[in-house]
Protein backbone atom coordinates (compact mmCIF):
# COMPACT_ATOMS: atom_id res chain seq x y z
CA UNK A 1 0.00 0.00 0.00
CA UNK A 2 1.45 3.64 -0.97
CA UNK A 3 2.21 6.07 1.48
CA UNK A 4 4.51 7.01 4.96
CA UNK A 5 6.24 4.60 7.03
CA UNK A 6 8.01 5.91 10.27
CA UNK A 7 10.07 4.36 12.09
CA UNK A 8 10.39 3.59 15.18
CA UNK A 9 6.62 3.04 16.61
CA UNK A 10 7.60 4.34 19.92
CA UNK A 11 10.84 5.11 21.69
CA UNK A 12 12.01 5.24 25.59
CA UNK A 13 14.88 7.62 25.51
CA UNK A 14 17.24 9.02 28.17
CA UNK A 15 17.51 12.73 28.58
CA UNK A 16 21.02 13.36 26.54
CA UNK A 17 21.20 10.84 24.22
CA UNK A 18 20.73 11.59 20.38
CA UNK A 19 18.17 9.84 17.74
CA UNK A 20 16.66 9.61 14.50
CA UNK A 21 13.01 9.32 13.72
CA UNK A 22 12.73 7.58 9.90
CA UNK A 23 10.24 8.51 7.27
CA UNK A 24 9.77 6.98 4.04
CA UNK A 25 7.41 7.87 0.88
CA UNK A 26 7.00 6.10 -1.58
CA UNK A 27 4.46 8.39 -3.72
CA UNK A 28 7.37 10.78 -5.27
CA UNK A 29 5.96 13.60 -3.16
CA UNK A 30 8.26 16.52 -3.87
CA UNK A 31 7.18 18.31 -0.43
CA UNK A 32 7.81 16.17 2.74
CA UNK A 33 7.13 17.69 6.59
CA UNK A 34 7.68 16.76 10.62
CA UNK A 35 4.81 17.60 12.98
CA UNK A 36 4.88 17.11 16.67
CA UNK A 37 1.56 16.85 17.95
CA UNK A 38 0.88 17.77 22.12
CA UNK A 39 -2.15 17.80 23.89
CA UNK A 40 -3.95 20.83 23.27
CA UNK A 41 -1.48 22.33 20.94
CA UNK A 42 -2.66 20.33 18.04
CA UNK A 43 0.13 19.60 15.24
CA UNK A 44 3.07 21.91 15.15
CA UNK A 45 5.38 21.81 12.17
CA UNK A 46 9.25 21.32 13.12
CA UNK A 47 10.78 21.59 9.46
CA UNK A 48 9.86 20.84 6.08
CA UNK A 49 11.17 20.17 2.89
CA UNK A 50 9.94 21.56 -0.29
CA UNK A 51 12.03 19.27 -2.51
CA UNK A 52 14.95 16.75 -2.31
CA UNK A 53 18.14 19.14 -1.04
CA UNK A 54 16.50 21.69 0.52
CA UNK A 55 15.26 21.84 4.30
CA UNK A 56 13.44 24.64 6.03
CA UNK A 57 12.26 25.13 9.54
CA UNK A 58 9.17 25.58 10.91
CA UNK A 59 7.05 26.91 13.96
CA UNK A 60 9.15 24.84 16.65
CA UNK A 61 12.62 24.06 15.22
CA UNK A 62 14.99 24.08 17.92
CA UNK A 63 16.18 20.81 19.31
CA UNK A 64 16.12 19.16 16.17
CA UNK A 65 17.77 18.76 12.58
CA UNK A 66 16.32 17.26 9.58
CA UNK A 67 18.19 16.10 6.01
CA UNK A 68 16.67 15.33 2.35
CA UNK A 69 19.07 13.57 0.47
CA UNK A 70 16.50 12.28 -1.71
CA UNK A 71 12.90 12.28 -2.99
CA UNK A 72 11.78 9.43 -0.61
CA UNK A 73 13.56 10.02 2.34
CA UNK A 74 13.41 12.62 5.77
CA UNK A 75 14.83 11.76 8.68
CA UNK A 76 14.44 13.62 11.86
CA UNK A 77 17.23 13.79 14.21
CA UNK A 78 17.68 14.94 18.05
CA UNK A 79 20.64 15.48 18.46
CA UNK A 80 20.77 15.70 22.22
CA UNK A 81 17.33 14.69 23.91
CA UNK A 82 15.18 16.75 26.68
CA UNK A 83 12.06 16.26 28.77
CA UNK A 84 10.14 18.36 26.44
CA UNK A 85 10.41 16.73 23.26
CA UNK A 86 8.58 13.96 24.19
CA UNK A 87 5.76 13.98 22.16
CA UNK A 88 4.10 11.92 18.85
CA UNK A 89 6.07 12.94 16.18
CA UNK A 90 4.12 12.90 12.57
CA UNK A 91 5.68 12.70 9.37
CA UNK A 92 3.73 13.89 6.34
CA UNK A 93 4.09 14.82 2.55
CA UNK A 94 2.25 15.83 -0.36
CA UNK A 95 2.23 17.11 -4.31
CA UNK A 96 3.16 20.33 -4.80
CA UNK A 97 2.32 21.84 -8.23
CA UNK A 98 2.45 26.05 -9.47
CA UNK A 99 -0.81 27.53 -7.40
CA UNK A 100 -2.16 24.12 -6.86
CA UNK A 101 -2.43 23.22 -3.06
CA UNK A 102 -2.40 19.68 -2.30
CA UNK A 103 -4.06 18.04 1.00
CA UNK A 104 -1.25 15.98 3.20
CA UNK A 105 -0.71 12.59 3.66
CA UNK A 106 0.66 11.46 7.30
CA UNK A 107 2.57 8.41 8.34
CA UNK A 108 1.10 6.59 11.49
CA UNK A 109 3.55 8.58 14.15
CA UNK A 110 6.27 7.89 16.38
CA UNK A 111 5.44 7.94 20.46
CA UNK A 112 9.24 9.23 22.02
CA UNK A 113 9.51 9.98 25.71
CA UNK A 114 12.19 11.04 26.96
CA UNK A 115 13.47 10.49 30.52
CA UNK B 1 3.35 33.27 13.71
CA UNK B 2 -0.05 32.60 11.98
CA UNK B 3 -2.53 31.65 14.31
CA UNK B 4 -5.86 29.15 13.80
CA UNK B 5 -8.46 28.69 15.73
CA UNK B 6 -11.21 26.31 15.89
CA UNK B 7 -14.56 25.90 17.83
CA UNK B 8 -15.81 24.16 20.08
CA UNK B 9 -13.07 22.42 21.73
CA UNK B 10 -15.14 19.12 21.74
CA UNK B 11 -18.51 18.25 21.14
CA UNK B 12 -21.06 15.78 22.04
CA UNK B 13 -24.18 14.48 19.83
CA UNK B 14 -26.37 11.90 19.30
CA UNK B 15 -26.77 9.41 16.37
CA UNK B 16 -28.80 11.06 13.86
CA UNK B 17 -28.43 14.84 15.04
CA UNK B 18 -26.46 17.43 12.44
CA UNK B 19 -23.55 19.15 13.74
CA UNK B 20 -21.08 21.93 12.26
CA UNK B 21 -18.28 23.58 13.83
CA UNK B 22 -15.86 26.37 12.77
CA UNK B 23 -12.31 27.41 11.88
CA UNK B 24 -10.91 31.39 11.97
CA UNK B 25 -8.02 32.46 10.57
CA UNK B 26 -6.43 35.48 9.56
CA UNK B 27 -7.53 36.61 6.19
CA UNK B 28 -5.14 38.45 5.10
CA UNK B 29 -2.92 35.56 4.94
CA UNK B 30 -5.08 32.81 2.96
CA UNK B 31 -3.82 30.76 0.11
CA UNK B 32 -5.54 27.42 0.72
CA UNK B 33 -7.70 26.11 3.91
CA UNK B 34 -7.50 22.42 4.82
CA UNK B 35 -9.94 20.31 7.13
CA UNK B 36 -8.49 16.27 8.08
CA UNK B 37 -10.42 14.24 9.90
CA UNK B 38 -7.95 12.38 12.91
CA UNK B 39 -9.69 9.34 14.21
CA UNK B 40 -7.96 8.00 17.49
CA UNK B 41 -4.65 5.89 16.69
CA UNK B 42 -4.69 6.84 13.21
CA UNK B 43 -3.34 9.13 11.07
CA UNK B 44 -5.01 12.13 10.13
CA UNK B 45 -6.37 11.93 6.73
CA UNK B 46 -7.41 14.63 4.20
CA UNK B 47 -10.91 16.11 3.51
CA UNK B 48 -11.02 18.76 1.63
CA UNK B 49 -8.87 21.81 0.06
CA UNK B 50 -10.57 24.55 -0.50
CA UNK B 51 -9.22 27.79 -2.30
CA UNK B 52 -12.10 30.15 -3.48
CA UNK B 53 -14.02 32.62 -1.26
CA UNK B 54 -17.34 30.96 -1.29
CA UNK B 55 -16.19 28.03 -2.19
CA UNK B 56 -18.47 24.54 -0.53
CA UNK B 57 -17.35 20.87 -0.70
CA UNK B 58 -18.92 17.72 -0.13
CA UNK B 59 -17.79 14.10 0.98
CA UNK B 60 -21.02 12.06 1.73
CA UNK B 61 -22.51 13.56 4.29
CA UNK B 62 -19.86 15.99 5.16
CA UNK B 63 -20.00 19.48 3.81
CA UNK B 64 -17.46 22.27 4.38
CA UNK B 65 -17.57 26.07 3.22
CA UNK B 66 -15.74 29.03 2.91
CA UNK B 67 -15.61 32.27 3.68
CA UNK B 68 -11.69 34.07 2.70
CA UNK B 69 -12.81 38.06 3.43
CA UNK B 70 -13.91 37.47 7.17
CA UNK B 71 -11.85 34.33 7.61
CA UNK B 72 -13.55 30.96 8.36
CA UNK B 73 -14.67 27.90 7.38
CA UNK B 74 -17.63 25.98 8.65
CA UNK B 75 -17.63 22.21 8.65
CA UNK B 76 -21.07 20.20 8.77
CA UNK B 77 -22.31 16.95 9.26
CA UNK B 78 -25.61 15.84 8.70
CA UNK B 79 -26.65 13.51 10.34
CA UNK B 80 -23.84 12.04 12.18
CA UNK B 81 -22.94 8.31 12.88
CA UNK B 82 -20.67 6.76 15.60
CA UNK B 83 -18.22 6.26 12.84
CA UNK B 84 -17.75 9.94 12.34
CA UNK B 85 -16.29 10.26 15.96
CA UNK B 86 -13.27 11.75 15.36
CA UNK B 87 -11.00 14.96 15.53
CA UNK B 88 -11.46 17.37 12.64
CA UNK B 89 -8.52 19.89 12.42
CA UNK B 90 -8.47 22.61 9.92
CA UNK B 91 -5.25 24.10 8.43
CA UNK B 92 -4.21 27.03 6.98
CA UNK B 93 -1.76 27.45 4.11
CA UNK B 94 -0.64 30.50 4.06
CA UNK B 95 1.09 30.47 0.35
CA UNK B 96 4.38 28.60 1.24
CA UNK B 97 3.00 24.92 1.28
CA UNK B 98 3.05 24.56 5.05
CA UNK B 99 0.35 24.22 7.17
CA UNK B 100 -0.38 25.66 10.10
CA UNK B 101 -2.70 23.29 11.91
CA UNK B 102 -5.61 24.52 14.32
CA UNK B 103 -6.15 22.70 17.84
CA UNK B 104 -9.06 20.75 16.47
CA UNK B 105 -12.31 19.93 17.23
CA UNK B 106 -13.37 16.40 18.70
CA UNK B 107 -16.66 14.95 17.56
CA UNK B 108 -18.12 11.98 19.92
CA UNK B 109 -21.37 10.81 18.34
CA UNK B 110 -23.22 8.28 20.93
CA UNK B 111 -25.53 6.19 19.92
Amino acid sequence: TAGITQAPTSQILAAGRSMTLRCTQDMRHNAMYWYRQDLGLGLRLIHYSNTAGTTGKGEVPDGYSVSRANTDDFPLTLASAVPSQTSVYFCASSETGQGVPYGYTFGSGTRLTVV
Amino acid sequence: ILNVEQSPQSLHVQEGDSTNFTCSFPSSNFYALHWYRWETAKSPEALFVMTLNGDEKKKGQISATLNTKEGYSYLYIKGSQPEDSATYLCALDGGYNKLIFGAGTRLAVHP
